[in-house]
């Protein structure tokens, strides 16, 4: 089935590891998205990135970093995990950059941090 | 600051209609998008308006006013599937997508 997968679906991560949230889209979308999803609060921007070799920060960008050496994959990493970053994290892509167009979430990954 | 506000969570009744009011305070307005997200799960595209008036699609029907910088979402004929959280963004000057923390709309038969 087309769309976008995310792994793992659930980690409990110790404190001060390092941990990389994997995110592959096979609609040929150029746009894509990591967001988090705490409770009582809106979707907030992590980072994005509009093509293939190009990344921005979004609005929550610290201990996250990203990278998208092709128009697929565009994985999230969190260098030395901490308890603030326990959170359900989701990817996004579309077809359109700029935020014009339709998202397609993946079904999301849930991080804990002890 | 930016801000988008929904209610946080609405009741409703099985075969009933349900509106669910999103206001925003934005710089700048580029178009607003309604999400649906089951618990659990990821959300999922419902609409997407740029200009006033409503937009209708099936059960659901999306109605915009930019000089009041208020949306609704109204929902005809529930179904228990309805339960979920439905989400309301906003695409700013920058075209950064400002999110509302969402409305948990609960069914009830």
């Amino acid at each position: 089935i087309a769309g976008i997968t995310q792994a793992p679906t659930s980690q409990i991560l110790a404190a001060g590891r390092r941990m990389t949230l994997r995110c592959t889209q096979d609609m040929r979308h150029n746009a894509m998205y990591w967001y988090r999803q705490d409770l009582g609060l809106g979707l907030r921007l992590i980072h994005y990135s509009n093509t293939a070799g190009t990344t921005g920060k979004g609005e929550v960008p610290d201990g996250y970093s990203v990278s998208r050496a092709n128009t697929d994959d565009f994985p999230l990493t969190l260098a030395s995990a901490v308890p603030s970053q326990t959170s359900v994290y989701f990817c996004a892509s579309s077809d359109e950059t700029g935020n014009t167009g339709e998202l397609f979430f993946g079904e999301g990954s849930r991080l804990t941090v002890l | 600051g930016q801000n988008i506000d929904q209610p946080t969570e609405m009741t409703a009744t099985e075969g009933a209609i349900v509106q669910i009011n999103c206001t925003y305070q934005t710089s700048g307005f580029n178009g607003l998008f309604w999400y649906q997200q089951h618990a659990g799960e990821a959300p999922t595209f419902l609409s997407y308006n740029v200009l006033d008036g409503l937009e209708e699609k099936g059960r659901f029907s999306s109605f915009l006013s930019r000089s009041k910088g208020y949306s609704y979402l109204l929902l005809k004929e529930l179904q228990m599937k309805d339960s979920a959280s439905y989400l309301c963004a906003v695409l700013d000057s920058n075209y950064q997508l400002i999110w509302g923390a969402g409305t948990k709309l609960i069914i009830k038969p």
